[in-house]
């Protein structure tokens, strides 16, 4: 299948900074990227979703100006957690999707961040 | 809107026993359904989906899922686990160009 790279795979940051999470398809162009929240033992929660060289759609309850999201190519897109705090600490997951091909939506996952703000 | 219940948090079995996770889904068109695995701190793999054709239909693994329309169930079966196994899995839907809805999440347990 197709891989999506995502990266770093985990960073600690200070309270206060921003951190910036990339997701990379490398053999396929990602028409649309989405971006998805982890608590512990919990589900994937969606946060927002983009398509290239659009604004993002966020879902009900994300705070835009804090997770900000660049789709500026078919290949890239970057989560940027500004001013983080403690609670914003999770595992945070990409995921790609080439575009629909009669009726094809699978979509292929990076292999998640997780990030942690002391 | 669509949503996804995954009846078990937990399912503990032994080592080369079958096991069944159960996946429900309501929505109110049509969908297409998936399930994936999920290592600890790691992202989601996909381990078998349901687009249309066959309502049987067969993953990596040696996973297979079966469509029931009339039950809007995806529920995963494997008929002999392994330590391997040991995993979170996710069930999963979309209706088309929409991002995927995951279900809670069921911890398979498999014990020696």
């Amino acid at each position: 299948g197709a891989v999506v790279s995502q990266h770093p795979s985990w960073v600690i940051c200070k309270s206060g900074t921003s951190v910036k999470i990339e997701c990379r398809s490398l053999d396929f162009q990602a028409t649309t990227m989405f971006w998805y929240r982890q608590f512990p033992k919990q589900s994937l929660m969606l946060m927002a979703t983009s398509n290239e060289g659009s604004k993002a759609t966020y879902e009900q309850g994300v705070e835009k100006d804090k997770f900000l999201i660049n789709h500026a190519s078919l290949t890239l897109s970057t989560l940027t957690v500004t001013s983080a705090h403690p609670e914003d600490s999770s595992f945070y997951i990409c995921s790609a999707r080439a575009g629909q091909v009669e009726g094809n939506t699978e979509a292929f996952f990076g292999q998640g961040t997780r990030l942690t703000v002391v | 809107a669509q949503s996804v219940t995954q009846l078990d948090s937990q399912v503990p079995v032994f080592e080369e026993a079958p096991v069944e996770l159960r996946c429900n889904y309501s929505s109110s068109v049509s969908v297409y359904l998936f399930w994936y695995v999920q290592y600890p701190n790691q992202g989601l793999q996909l381990l078998l989906k349901y687009l249309s054709g066959s309502t049987l239909v067969k993953g990596i693994n040696g996973f297979e899922a079966e469509f029931n329309k009339s039950q809007t169930s995806f529920h995963l079966r494997k008929p002999s686990v392994h330590i391997s196994d040991t995993a979170e899995y996710f069930c999963a839907v979309t209706t088309g160009r929409r991002a995927l809805t995951f279900g809670s999440g069921t911890r398979l347990q498999v014990q020696p």
